[in-house]
């Protein structure tokens, strides 16, 4: 059975500062995996799609890894800014888009 | 592009009554997830609609069920409502064939009383 693992569950870093978010999982038999951005009682905002075959994805002040091998994937963030604050979920797929979720990060940025 | 869209946004209903959420998926998706996230939680697969049909469930009781339409829409409906069904309930859609992003919509928050 497929588990995901977020940590830290809590992170609070003053602005500007890099930082690193870990997801973890227990079977590496993935289809691909995506990073989501959760603003409080919102919905999920996409923010990047790693395929099972790809090593990094890069858009703007964010790059994810996957090591499907090790069962991990991090989500780096440059130069964080207060907008920044949100909960961060990783999701993995299968392949039938039925996506397993950790419990995620909750990313304060303060100014 | 309108993205996914759910109606309605809240809403509040009583211990035993039934509701209908509601799911218009992306444009040109043609699969709709529905996925149940209490509070500080990660969303819990609910079950996946593909060609009007349920393709895949997750671990819900029969209490939930749905419904997809030919516009590809789907619809959740969930039974003698309990508390714990209090959560917000999303819906994602997707391309069935292709390794693509799945699309999140803004979720509907039930509150049930």
């Amino acid at each position: 059975k497929q588990e995901v693992t977020q940590i830290p569950a809590a992170l609070s870093v003053p602005e500007g500062e890099n930082l690193v978010l870990n997801c973890s999982f227990t079977d590496s038999a993935i289809y691909n995996l995506q990073w989501f951005r959760q603003d409080p009682g919102k919905g999920l905002t996409s923010l990047l799609l790693i395929q099972s075959s790809q090593r990094e994805q890069t858009s703007g002040r964010l790059n994810a890894s996957l090591d499907k091998s090790s069962g991990r994937s991090t989500l780096y963030i440059a130069a964080s800014q207060p907008g920044d604050s949100a909960t961060y979920l990783c999701a993995v797929n299968k392949g039938t888009y039925k996506y397993i979720f950790g419990t995620g990060t909750r990313l304060k940025v303060l100014a | 592009d309108a993205g996914v869209t759910q109606s309605p946004t809240h809403l509040i209903k009583t211990r035993g009554q039934q509701v209908t959420l509601r799911c218009s998926p992306k444009s040109g998706h043609d699969t709709v997830s529905w996925y149940q996230q209490a509070l500080g939680q990660g969303p819990q697969f609910i079950f996946q609609y593909y060609e009007e049909e349920e393709r895949q469930r997750g671990n819900f009781p029969d209490r939930f069920s749905g419904h997809q339409f030919p516009n590809y829409s789907s619809e959740l409906n969930v039974n003698a409502l309990l508390l714990g069904d209090s959560a917000l309930y999303l819906c994602a859609s997707s391309l069935a064939q292709g390794n693509t992003e799945a699309f999140f919509g803004q979720g509907t928050r039930l509150t049930v009383v």
